[in-house]
């Protein structure tokens, strides 16, 4: 069974910190997300990567970046976290052949006070 | 962009059944799916359905599929207070490095 893991289910910093949110899958899949969910607005793609090293921007990019220098790990980098940041996070991992399923983890809900 | 429309909330009685629609705008899309997402947790492939396709079937749950109005629809069959979760709708464009673009997702409340 595919298990994607997110490090943290919930996180509380403050304005300006630096934020580091970090996912790792077990199924050797060559691609990962990740995407933020807000009420009402569904899931916005932030960043995704389809090979180690390789980062392409989603929907909403503005304030994030990015880290995959192995193929199992994709870090989520807030580089000085805000109020509008806080969401609730969501990791996801696919196999590179065309639509191939999407894999969750459980999530990180990050509050920014 | 992609443009994927759900309603927010639906309400069912146990027993009866649900059916969650969903409408999206990439005429080209290949795949179509539904999560489920219960609280607390990230999101779990329900099914999917391939844009040739009009109808599947999965036990409980009947996907249909509207490719001329670019509607899909999840029925779900004697609905169990199990299946309170938030039901999202999403398509598969046919370029891209497999990401999809999601539905706002539709809260589904089972009424005892």
């Amino acid at each position: 069974d595919v298990k994607v893991t997110q490090s943290s289910r919930y996180l509380v910093k403050r304005t300006g910190e630096k934020v580091f949110l970090e996912c790792v899958q077990d199924m050797d899949h060559e691609n990962m997300f990740w995407y933020r969910q807000d009420p009402g607005l569904g899931l916005r793609l932030i960043y995704f990567s389809y090979d180690v090293k390789m980062k392409e921007k989603g929907d909403i990019p503005e304030g994030y970046s990015v880290s995959r220098e192995k193929k199992e790990r994709f870090s989520l980098i807030l580089e000085s976290a805000s109020t509008n940041q806080t969401s609730m996070y969501l990791c996801a991992s696919s196999f590179s052949q065309n639509n191939s399923p999407l894999h969750f983890g459980n999530g990180t809900r990050l509050t920014v006070t | 962009g992609e443009d994927v429309e759900q309603s927010l909330f639906l309400s069912v009685r146990e027993g009866d059944s649900s059916v969650i629609n969903c409408t999206y705008t990439d005429s080209s899309s290949t795949y179509l799916y539904w999560y489920k997402q219960e609280p607390g947790a990230g999101l779990q492939l329900l099914t999917y359905i391939f844009s040739n396709m009009d109808m599947k079937q999965d036990q409980r749950l009947t996907v249909l599929l509207n490719k001329k109005d670019k509607h899909l629809s999840l029925r779900i069959a004697d609905t169990q207070t199990g299946d309170s979760a938030i039901y999202f709708c999403a398509e598969s464009p046919q370029t891209g490095a497999n990401n999809l673009f999601f539905g706002t997702g539709t809260r589904l409340t089972v009424i005892p």
